[in-house]
């Protein structure tokens, strides 16, 4: 079993749809989660970490269930510019971060 | 603030040549240091890390190495390409024995192209 795991897709949404994306983990000891966004061809960047009571952004909802070792990532009112793959990414404290495939979003006109 | 950048952004070379990717990181002391390949269509796959000047951990053996010369600095070196080093190589840094705030940051990365 890979020690994340995400939402094959692609996802191709309308503008203004509600798109949540899902984020397992494997090791039960990991105590940092965050959602990172990746344009094509650039750098992945940090869109917003993951607290265990959830926490929004604007548009962008992040939830995490430590039981059940499941994150998710709720965008709503989707915007064009919202196109990009997004990627889940857990860490054990003094161990290295642990990146997910990633799940392409593209929001179409 | 803190800042990374790594260079070149793009680069083409002939099979069996040398390679030479280098980054720094500025705004900060002591940082975790990382080099990152992603294959076209892929995950990230972390190659090497390092917590301090002169420690290098190597994540997937392969002809690539890596050294940290300098607190800031981190290069990625290979005596001869291989096709199968094409990629995307992006550095990171990270806050070294920081709590469950910790982020990690990537530079612009570098295209590599072996032909």
């Amino acid at each position: 079993r890979k020690e994340v795991e995400q939402d094959p897709g692609p996802f191709n949404v309308p503008e203004g749809a509600t798109v949540a994306f899902n984020c397992t983990y494997s090791n039960s000891a990991s105590q940092s989660f965050f959602w990172y966004r990746q344009d094509c061809r650039k750098e992945p960047k940090l869109l917003m970490s993951v607290y265990s009571s959830g926490n929004e952004d604007g548009r962008f909802t992040a939830q995490l269930n430590r039981a059940s070792q499941y994150i998710s990532l709720l965008i709503r009112d989707s915007k064009l510019s919202d196109s990009a793959t997004y990627l889940c990414v857990v860490k054990v404290y003094g161990q290295n971060f642990v990146f997910g495939p990633g799940t392409r979003l593209s929001v179409l006109p | 603030s803190q800042t990374i950048h790594q260079w070149p952004a793009t680069l083409v070379q002939p099979v069996g040549s040398p390679l030479s990717l280098e980054c720094t990181v500025e705004g900060t002391s002591n940082p975790n240091l990382y080099w990152y390949r992603q294959a076209a269509g892929r995950g990230l796959q972390l190659l090497f890390y390092s917590v301090g000047i002169g420690q290098i951990s190597s994540e997937v053996p392969q002809n690539l190495s890596a050294s940290r010369p300098q607190d800031r600095q981190f290069i990625l070196s290979s005596k001869k390409l291989l096709l199968s080093d094409s990629g995307f190589y992006l550095c990171a840094w990270s806050v070294q024995g920081g709590g469950t705030g910790n982020t990690i940051y990537f530079g612009e990365g570098s295209w590599l192209t072996v032909v």
